[in-house]
């Protein structure tokens, strides 16, 4: 099992790009999961999907931040204009979600750098 | 919404020694409560997990208890090694049957295990 794939592992652009990040789950699992990670807001939440359908998005932090899962097997976060706060750690999980198997794997994460 | 707090936000023991790591949440509903343990660099991985109906289970050196009363819950490792050294987090949530959840994570531990 490749486990989670996320693309790219690292990105750095300037303020006012448009990025792009790219999450492959696990496959035959349902529920996939968008997470930010930094030091002064830990894990946080931002949007999750239940057979490729946003369930919950009430942790995008605002219109700039959508988020879009076409099919199965492919999810992508999009932010446009990035902004310097917004440098961060993003995770992709996927669970297997109505098996009874409550644990949600992570992928390697990007780390994201708006300067 | 749920809420989760974690303290300490680090703890440094010796090797050998044990460690404590304590979280409360504020939604009575919630009945799983899993523990992630994060290496510098690394994606967090699950460790142990409890469900509201467990007063506590052990898995090895580690071992995790709740009290619904209180509404806090407990990681508990004996016999430290070097190789625990990482972030742990704590999180709950409401999950009915594996289906459509999302966790709510606490802000870390950072455990230094020092020779």
């Amino acid at each position: 099992d490749a486990g989670v794939i996320q693309s790219p592992r690292h990105e750095v652009t300037e303020m006012g790009q448009e990025v792009t990040l790219r999450c492959k789950p696990i496959s035959g699992h349902n529920s996939l999961f968008w997470y930010r990670q930094t030091m002064m807001r830990g894990l946080e939440l931002l949007i999750y999907f239940n057979n490729n359908v946003p369930i919950d998005d009430s942790g995008m932090p605002e219109d700039r931040f959508s988020a879009k899962m076409p099919n199965a097997s492919f999810s992508t976060l999009k932010i446009q204009p990035s902004e310097p706060r917004d440098s961060a750690v993003y995770f992709c999980a996927s669970n297997p979600s109505g098996t009874g198997i409550n644990e949600q794997f992570f992928g390697p994460g990007t780390r994201l750098t708006v300067l | 919404g749920e809420n989760v707090e974690q303290h300490p936000s680090t703890l440094s023991v010796q090797e050998g020694d044990s460690a404590v790591i304590k979280c409360t949440y504020s939604d009575s509903a919630s009945n799983y409560f899993p523990w992630y343990k994060q290496e510098l660099g690394k994606r967090p991985q699950l460790i142990i997990d409890i469900r509201s109906n467990v007063g506590e289970k052990k898995d090895q050196r580690i071992a995790v208890t709740l009290n619904k009363t209180a509404k806090h819950f407990s990681l508990h490792i004996t016999e430290t090694q070097p190789e625990d050294s990482a972030v742990y987090f704590c999180a709950a949530t409401h999950n009915s049957g594996g289906s459509n959840y999302k966790l709510t994570f606490g802000k870390g531990t950072l455990l230094t295990v020092n020779p």
